[in-house]
């Protein structure tokens, strides 16, 4: 079967570093994707990542490991406001995104 | 630019009765999706549309059916509600007809009660 793995929830301080890791197995794979959901909202777009490596985005940057079936997505000077859910999400084979359960994340002051 | 608007915002439904979620954009996306998300588990894809005239069965998608009869509406019917349905359900598009591999843009939510 398909599964994605991220731990259900982190605790982190306001203006630390916090790395929410990913794990997945799916039938092919086509691109993985990070989201950020804010309590009683909709999903919204963070990264996608095709190829081995990090890419950066500002304050937030989302690593990928093809082989190891593995990303993470890394938030620094952590500000109140991104306390929120974190989805982390694959295409397989089908071009079937395949979701996980998400990473909630508090920020403490 | 509004994006994708659902309809309802929220709303409470007696099993056993039929309701229509409505789903518009205004993108001029081929793609557009329903997903459902319950507490502790991943989104769940019920439907999607790959472009106008064409609809496909995701992960869940028994006691649900969709339309897609332009580009811009993609509604989603429970034609006979049972509690299991109860959830927050979630509309999607993407500028892609080949599948998933673009980024899905999401609606705000249509949080449903089936009692």
């Amino acid at each position: 079967g398909q599964n994605i793995d991220q731990p259900t929830e982190m605790t982190a301080t306001e203006g630390a570093i916090v790395q929410i890791n990913c794990t997945y197995q799916t039938s092919g794979f086509n691109g993985l994707f990070w989201y950020q959901q804010h309590a009683g909202e909709a999903p919204t777009f963070l990264s996608y990542n095709v190829l081995d490596g990090l890419e950066e985005k500002g304050r937030f940057s989302s690593f990928l490991s093809r082989s190891k079936g593995y990303s993470y997505l890394l938030l620094k000077e952590l500000q109140m406001k991104d306390s929120a859910s974190y989805l982390c999400a694959v295409t397989d084979s089908n071009y079937q995104l395949i979701w996980g359960a998400g990473t909630k994340l508090i920020i403490k002051p | 630019t509004a994006g994708i608007t659902q309809a309802p915002t929220s709303q409470i439904l007696a099993a056993g009765r039929s309701m229509t979620l409505r789903c518009t954009q205004d993108m001029r996306h081929n793609a557009m999706y329903w997903y459902r998300q319950d507490l502790g588990l991943g989104l769940r894809l019920i439907h999607y549309s790959n472009t106008a005239g064409t609809t496909g069965k995701g992960e869940v998608p028994d006691g649900y059916s969709v339309s897609r009869a332009n580009t811009d509406d993609f509604p989603l019917t429970l034609a006979s509600a049972v509690p299991s349905q109860t959830s927050v359900y979630f509309c999607a598009s993407s500028d892609s007809t080949s599948g998933a591999t673009d980024t899905q843009y999401f609606g705000p939510g249509t949080r449903l009660t089936v009692l």
